[in-house]
């Protein structure tokens, strides 16, 4: 595809349940990351991954937020339990290469509600 | 920790005007990014323009410019002759030169464009 593709586009879980988000970004790009965007508010980091290894995970509130991109491409971000407070917009973006003059280049984001 | 700061959470200006959206920016580095992405209500981040700060001269992307002061770490956004099509929500965002290629987000200004 074109573009980074994100599914599902909306998502409603009852707390306590378990939910997955899937990331496609764009063919042959190496970086992927993960931002949570709450309402009204710009997106904050989640984690980051250079092909497979995941190199930054500050950003993931707490263990229940888990994410992993085995072969280097799909992505997939895993919220356990879910909570109220994790009701959001998350965003993923890949990059194509470590300069850091490459644009992030972001999907049309998961919004996430927790009833 | 890099912080982005926006202080005008809304603004309008009439079709075809001009208007100035404005950044200030913390950080001890001396490198690194800066950025202007544009969100409009289908939530895709878009790149509308960069800024590299080792580069004095200020970036241009068409209708869209920036006012980069470093010294007083200052970055904001010209749109000129504004179009109903620039409705959305702008952030901006800090990159460091260092290691992850995480961005850090203002809290956005949502922009309207009155007919």
């Amino acid at each position: 595809g074109a573009g980074v593709s994100q599914s599902p586009r909306y998502k409603v879980a009852k707390r306590g349940q378990d939910v997955a988000l899937r990331c496609d970004p764009i063919s042959g790009h190496v970086s992927l990351f993960w931002y949570q965007q709450a309402l009204g508010q710009g997106p904050e980091f989640l984690t980051y991954f250079q092909n497979e290894a995941q190199l930054d995970k500050s950003g993931l509130p707490s263990d229940r937020f888990f994410a992993e991109r085995p072969e280097g491409s799909v992505s997939t971000l895993k919220i356990q339990r879910t909570q109220q407070e994790d009701s959001a917009v998350y965003l993923c973006a890949s990059s194509s290469d470590l300069n850091s003059n490459q644009p992030q280049h972001f999907g049309d984001g998961t919004r996430l509600s927790i009833l | 920790a890099q912080t982005v700061t926006q202080s005008q959470p809304e603004m309008s200006v009439q079709e075809a005007e001009t208007v100035t959206l404005s950044c200030t920016y913390d950080t001890s580095e001396s490198n690194y990014y800066l950025f202007w992405y544009k969100q409009p209500p289908s939530r895709q981040m878009i790149l509308v323009i960069r800024q590299e700060a080792y580069k004095q001269q200020n970036a241009t992307e068409n209708r869209f410019s920036v006012n980069f002061q470093k010294a007083a770490k200052s970055f904001s956004l010209k749109i000129s002759d504004s179009q109903l099509g620039d409705t959305a929500m702008y952030f901006c965002a800090f990159m460091s030169n260092f290691g992850n290629e995480k961005l850090t987000f203002g809290t956005g200004t949502r922009l309207t464009i009155i007919p």
